[in-house]
């Protein structure tokens, strides 16, 4: 089974609107992380944001937010007013907690696209 | 602070030849990790260092593939001979420790190898 689901391969938003890239996950674990990526046409990976399984409040990182559902085991990505600069590809990723070193297993990715 | 380094940004070979792709990571990070991105397979682990030593090398595909570290700021992933199914962004990520769920993996901006 996929670790990591993303549903979405594309998704378009009009400037200045908010957009959700929905991700969801498969763990048996009690314990680990979740991570957004974002991968600009120039192709570096830039860390956006972390949830942990503990937390209790959604994480926030200016625009960017995560819509953690652990019940659903759901951790969409939130991006309020979107700019022609947010239009990339998505990668969300997960951390399991078993202890030691566990790799980041990461989704297959949503590609967004800001119009004016 | 300068992120992770890699060169150079594209390679173009032929069957058949060595590749060399170089990394530096983040100043004062333990943990290097050498990653492979495909459209078929996404985003792959290919192996890791910790203090230089190679930890994990579970992810490398063939024999054909080596890595080494030989100090803190300096990394290389070899190919020889390169294969044309070996075509992909190969991309260095750095973190200053891991065992934690919160470690974030910092990425560099990928080398895209093409082999004729």
């Amino acid at each position: 089974a996929q670790k990591i689901t993303q549903t979405q391969p594309g998704m378009f938003v009009q400037e200045k609107e908010a957009v959700t890239l929905d991700c969801t996950y498969d763990t048996s674990d009690q314990s680990y992380g979740l991570f957004w990526y974002k991968q600009p046409s120039s192709g570096e990976m830039i860390f956006l944001i972390y949830q942990g399984s503990y937390d209790e409040q959604n994480a926030t990182e200016g625009r960017y937010s995560l819509n953690f559902q652990k019940a659903r085991k759901s951790a969409n990505l939130v991006i309020s007013a979107s700019q022609l600069g947010d239009s990339a590809m998505y990668f969300c990723a997960m951390r399991e907690g078993r202890g030691g070193f566990q790799k980041l297993v990461f989704g297959t990715g949503t590609r967004l696209l800001v119009s004016p | 602070d300068a992120g992770v380094i890699q060169s150079p940004r594209h390679e173009v070979t032929e069957m058949g030849q060595e590749v060399t792709l170089r990394c530096k990571p983040i100043s004062g990070h333990d943990y290097l990790f050498w990653y492979r991105q495909t459209m078929m397979r996404g985003l792959e682990l290919l192996i890791y260092f910790n203090n230089n030593v190679p930890i994990d090398d579970s992810g490398m595909p063939e024999d054909r593939f080596s890595a080494k570290m030989p100090n803190a700021s300096f990394s290389t992933l070899k190919i020889q001979p390169s294969e044309p199914r070996d075509s992909a962004v190969y991309f260095c990520a750095s973190s200053p420790r891991v065992g934690a769920l919160t470690d974030t993996q910092y990425f560099g901006p990928g080398t895209r190898l093409t082999v004729l």
